[in-house]
């Protein structure tokens, strides 16, 4: 069964400092992976997704993430942070061979911007 | 882009009343929807996963009588609380599946008193 792990509950970075939030999968193969942002009384927004290809994503607010394999890691890296990415970020996967396809979500890791 | 909607956003009911939550997709047809809940603070759990035309699949350890789940159309899958208590309040939040990319809605607060 699919799974993944979040192992930082809350991270506290200052602005301008560099972000890496952690994840971790457990899967047979390689999954569908996904990194979501929910900030307080929003819904979820897609910062990024890796199905195949390029290691290194891109994504929407300067967000990038490095698929390894050899890590089951899917870690989410910012150069530089700002005091409005303060929000709870959920790592996801999804099975890519089944027709259903759906997609369990990490424990989340709260992020706060120290001023 | 697609959207997906919740009706309604936020509902406060009496325990022993159903409630039922709407999840529509809005520019796009889905076979597939799913449903999930979070607690404050907490993550997505995935309740169920909804097929349309056919019964919906459960994860473990959700009542399939307590929280039912129907997909009548291609566009409309909805989730009804049926005997609603205060330990079932929460955020319920659906999601719809257009090829390779899943859409979620806005999420529902229900609140039982």
């Amino acid at each position: 069964a699919q799974s993944v792990t979040q192992p930082d509950i809350h991270i506290t970075v200052s602005e301008g400092a560099s972000l890496e939030l952690r994840c971790n999968y457990s899967y047979g193969a390689t999954p569908y992976l996904f990194w979501y942002v929910q900030s307080p009384g929003q819904g979820l927004q897609l910062l990024l997704k890796y199905f195949s290809g390029d290691t290194l994503v891109q994504g929407i607010k300067g967000f990038e993430a490095e698929f390894k394999r050899s890590q089951s890691s899917f870690n989410l890296r910012k150069p530089s942070v700002h005091w409005s990415d303060a929000a709870e970020y959920f790592c996801a996967v999804g099975s890519p061979y089944s027709s259903a396809s759906k997609i369990i979500f990490g424990s989340g890791t709260r992020l706060s911007i120290r001023p | 882009g697609a959207v997906v909607s919740q009706h309604p956003s936020r509902v406060i009911c009496k325990s022993g009343t159903s409630v039922k939550i709407e999840c529509r997709s809005l520019d796009f047809q889905a076979t597939t929807m799913f449903w999930y809940r979070q607690f404050p603070k907490k993550s997505l759990m995935l309740m169920a996963t909804s097929n349309e035309g056919s019964k919906a699949t459960y994860e473990q350890g959700v009542e399939k009588d307590k929280f039912l789940i129907n997909h009548a159309s291609l566009t409309l899958s909805t989730l009804t609380v049926t005997s609603a208590h205060p330990e079932d309040s929460s955020f319920y939040i659906c999601s719809a599946r257009d090829r390779d990319r899943w859409f979620f809605g806005p999420g529902t607060r229900l609140t039982v008193l």
